[in-house]
């Protein structure tokens, strides 16, 4: 019963805005969006999050549609160190902690 | 700042040896998890805890125990390995508040041959 749903994959080119999306239709109003990345061999890294409005941080911003049931991860300018998977998650506000992360998006810059 | 560290980062088994994975994570963070990761595939949750003495099931939690007898630590048990345990463990921990952001270790990478 995932409840993100991502493209397997997608490719950009270096030096090129990326739009990562995802799909959460069921989500409940105190779900806060969060996306990670793991790049390759590592553990996955906190990107960012976000519950109603955008969002902005060094690493990339997080677009939520109005009626939050879906959202876009933005890098602004990829480059090589950007190719990773990368997941969005949800997590509720209640304490359920069973986080499940999906197959997320392979992300590959085209140099 | 250590944050959360798991040991070994390597390791092979033999089919039905047992082992502990360990993690410890000096966040003071209440949520620990643990998640496998098969070759080129997600993130599988195995089991998690939202505070000592307190651990519940995730999506895998067959052939795994744990125990959460401190916030520091969150040792996953695999007593009888099998092939099927083949996987990158990630450790994580996190604190309560829904909108804090998950702390990955570096994982072990377990073989059972």
């Amino acid at each position: 019963d995932a409840k993100t749903t991502q493209p397997n994959s997608m490719e950009s080119n270096e030096e090129e805005p990326v739009h990562l999306p995802c799909n959460h239709s069921t989500i409940s109003g105190t779900d806060y969006i969060h996306w990670y990345r793991q790049l390759p061999s590592q553990g996955p890294e906190y990107v960012i999050h976000g519950l109603t409005s955008n969002v902005n941080n060094r690493m990339a911003s997080l677009a939520i549609a109005e009626d939050r049931k879906s959202s876009t991860l933005i890098l602004h300018r990829a480059t090589l160190r950007d190719a990773a998977v990368y997941y969005c998650i949800l997590r509720d506000g209640f304490g359920n902690e069973k986080l499940t992360f999906g197959t997320g998006t392979r992300l590959t810059i085209i140099p | 700042n250590a944050g959360v560290t798991q040991t070994p980062k390597f390791r092979i088994l033999k089919i039905g040896q047992s082992m502990t994975l360990q993690c410890t994570q000096d966040m003071n963070h209440n949520y620990m998890y643990w998640y496998r990761q098969d070759p080129g595939m997600g993130l599988k949750l195995i089991y998690y805890s939202v505070g000592a003495g307190i651990t519940d099931k995730g999506e895998v939690p067959n052939g795994y125990n744990v125990s959460r007898s401190t916030t520091e630590d969150f040792p996953l048990r695999l007593e009888l390995a099998a092939p099927s345990q083949t996987s990158v463990y990630f450790c994580a921990s996190s604190p309560r508040q829904s909108n804090s952001p998950l702390h990955f270790g570096n994982g072990t990478r377990l073989t059972v041959t």
